[in-house]
């Protein structure tokens, strides 16, 4: 159990294109969702915090104007990449929580997304 | 400040041997948690162990244990008889605030790459 999916798993994308990642809990509700960036070579970074139903709350230093995340309901929460250009190329992985199993994030596979 | 610190960047280890991935961490809250996940070269982040600051016993799963030593601020993990597929990234994270609090953020290191060698 626990599985966590995330959608695309790659993609290339033109600079100024926004990219739309999704992040699923197949079987499990998830009350909250993470957002992390990780650079080659370096450790996660969290990006913001998502719970369900309210606005997301976003680390220092991220702007939230162009990494938009909407968490619609238990299961699925989205990330958007507006006007994407090179230097967001990254890998992004979201995680999940389960309610009353609080502290334990259930982690996606990833989205490496590549901006040319 | 660096709340997580992990000194090893890289780390080689031969097969069927017991590796240690050093952890230390900063905090001033008492309730904490500390995780190590495994990051193979796919990218996902594989859950491994989980500790918390106030239990007794250093926790086990499997061939992993975590060496904790609270007043050294430390969370070793021990992976014992070392398998070629546990080649990977070791990542240790800390949870601040209480089990089920508010804050689920985690704070991670910057990593050590294991390497196994046959």
């Amino acid at each position: 159990g626990a599985v966590v999916s995330q959608h695309p798993s790659r993609v290339i994308c033109k600079s100024g294109t926004s990219v739309k990642i999704e992040c699923r809990s197949l079987d499990f509700q998830a009350t909250t969702m993470f957002w992390y960036r990780q650079f080659p070579k370096q450790s996660l970074m969290l990006m913001a915090t998502s719970n369900e139903g309210s606005k997301a709350t976003y680390e220092q230093g991220v702007e939230k104007d162009k990494f938009l995340i909407n968490h619609a309901s238990l299961t699925l929460s989205t990330l958007t990449v507006t006007s994407a250009h090179p230097e967001d190329s990254s890998f992004y992985i979201c995680s999940a929580t389960i309610s009353g199993r609080a502290s334990l994030q259930f982690f996606g596979p990833g989205t490496r997304l590549t901006v040319l | 400040a660096q709340k997580i610190t992990q000194t090893q960047p890289g780390m080689f280890v031969q097969e069927k041997e017991a590796v240690t991935l050093d952890c230390t961490y900063d905090t001033s809250d008492p309730s904490y948690g500390l995780f190590w996940y495994k990051q193979p070269s796919s990218g996902e982040m594989i859950f491994l162990i989980y500790q918390g600051s106030y239990d007794q016993q250093n926790a086990t799963e499997g061939r992993y244990s975590l060496n904790f030593q609270k007043a050294r601020k430390s969370a070793n993990l021990v992976i014992s008889a070392s398998q070629l597929g546990d080649s990977a990234m070791y990542f240790c994270a800390m949870r601040e605030g209480p089990y089920g609090g508010a804050t689920n953020k985690l704070i991670f290191g910057t990593g050590t790459l294991l390497a196994v060698q046959p």
